[in-house]
């Protein structure tokens, strides 16, 4: 049973325009979420993050949004520029389990120049 | 600045031979992770060692054993390599508290 659900496999983009990549929850005892991106061949990198308590975490172009009572989560990439095209994992953390990682299937994205 | 640091990097192996990936990291962290990574799915989690000294299975831990030979080094061993264990294999590491892990470039890893 898939806990982080990411249901677009793919998005494509324009360049200077706004990419939202969203991805939704199950389990209610999930308390920090995290966006990673990766480039093929490397690892994923840390991209952004926000706790439980908020509902917005701003850093440069991206920001990420929580909705608790939807379980639901976005990252807006604004603008998009043809160096974000990656694939865009969501991973959340199960404050049962200490710091273990549970992670979405991933959504590739591709800003078109 | 190094980070974590996974070898090697490819790998074939043919079914019923064993394997070690050795995972280093610098950045003092006392959590280390191993994941594997498979086509159209997110990254599992197969085991980890919240501190020197322990270790604990997560979501897929069959077939694989692990040793956290201090606090730099986690490694992940395969005793009887199977097929379904061609995949992509991805250690990280991290600290307590609102701080995200950090990974390393994986192990791409074939099982014939």
């Amino acid at each position: 049973d898939q806990q982080v659900k990411q249901n677009s496999p793919s998005l494509s983009v324009q360049e200077g325009r706004i990419s939202i990549l969203n991805c939704d929850y199950t389990n209610s005892m999930f308390d920090y979420f995290l966006w990673y991106k990766k480039y093929p061949a490397e690892g994923p990198t840390f991209l952004i993050s926000i706790s439980s308590i908020k509902d917005k975490n701003e850093d440069g172009r991206f920001t990420v949004f929580l909705n608790k009572s939807a379980k639901h989560l976005s990252l807006h990439i604004v603008p998009s520029q043809p160096g974000d095209s990656a694939v865009y994992f969501c991973a959340a953390r199960d404050m049962e389990y200490g710091n273990k990682l549970v992670f979405g299937a991933g959504t590739i994205l591709r800003v078109k120049s | 600045n190094a980070g974590v640091t996974q070898t090697p990097k490819f790998q074939v192996l043919k079914t019923g031979q064993s394997m070690t990936l050795q995972c280093a990291q610098d950045m003092n962290h006392n959590s280390m992770y191993w994941y594997r990574q498979d086509p159209g799915m997110g990254l599992r989690l197969i085991y980890y060692s919240a501190s020197e000294g322990t270790t604990d299975k997560g979501e897929v831990p069959n077939g694989y054993n692990v040793s956290r030979l201090n606090k730099r080094e986690f490694s992940l061993r395969l005793e009887s390599a199977a097929p379904s264990q061609t995949s992509v294999y991805f250690c990280a590491s991290g600290e307590t508290g609102d701080q995200p892990q950090h990974f390393g470039d994986g192990t791409r890893l074939s099982i014939l």
